[in-house]
């Protein structure tokens, strides 16, 4: 089963719109972290923010918020007022388990175009 | 912040050719490093978890003997891929991490093509 799932192969955004991407995830690990990184064209990955399983609040980082539903096992990520430097390959990831030695489960990703 | 420096970032190379891949940990010290491998337009599959001072842990369906890695210092670790075939070519990717909540630092990746 996969542990991570996003559902939107591709998603089209205006310039200065907001836009939400969406990830589930699957464990029955109490203590887990959610991640998501942003891949341009080039493929490097840049992190863009973190969620902890115990986290009582959202995470916000700039123009980045992560909606956080514990029950219903999601971590989407939200973009307000979208760049066009904001096209590209988004992932979200888990670990899980506290072990920072543990590795990443990615998912398939979402690419995400802006249009001017 | 923590870098992971990934090098070479491109290698174009003839059949047969054995490659080698480093990743290092600039400015801290990873007693753990992945590496992935990406397809095209597809996610990172994990291919081998790298421990320093012993030996790497592969992913299921990955041929340790194909792809080698060696993790001699706390600071670098290396992929080479044995005998390169066109089908090995990909772009490959390393990380490590830095902290229970922090997330895994990547290199900036390396394209391998073999012709």
């Amino acid at each position: 089963a996969q542990k991570i799932t996003q559902t939107q192969p591709g998603m089209f955004v205006q310039e200065k719109e907001a836009v939400t991407l969406d990830c589930t995830y699957d464990t029955s690990d109490p203590s887990y972290g959610l991640f998501w990184y942003k891949q341009p064209s080039s493929g490097e990955m840049i992190f863009l923010i973190y969620q902890g399983s115990y986290d009582q609040q959202n995470a916000t980082e700039g123009r980045y918020s992560l909606n956080f539903q514990k029950a219903r096992k999601s971590a989407n990520l939200v973009i307000s007022a979208s760049q066009l430097g904001d096209s590209a390959m988004y992932f979200c990831a888990m670990r899980e388990g506290v072990n920072y030695g543990q590795n990443f489960v990615f998912g398939p990703g979402t690419r995400l175009s802006v249009l001017p | 912040g923590a870098v992971v420096s990934q090098h070479p970032s491109r290698v174009i190379c003839k059949s047969g050719t054995s490659v080698k891949i480093e990743c290092r940990s600039l400015d801290f010290q990873a007693t753990t490093m992945f590496w992935y491998r990406q397809f095209p337009k597809q996610s990172l599959m994990l291919m081998a978890t790298s421990n320093e001072g012993s030996k790497a842990t592969y992913e299921q369906g990955v041929e340790k003997d194909k792809f080698l890695i060696n993790h001699a210092s706390l600071t670098l670790s290396t992929l080479t891929v044995t005998s390169a075939h066109p089908e090995d070519s990909s772009f490959y990717i390393c990380s490590a991490g830095t902290g229970a909540n922090q997330p895994q630092h990547f290199g900036d990746g390396t394209r391998l093509s073999i012709l």
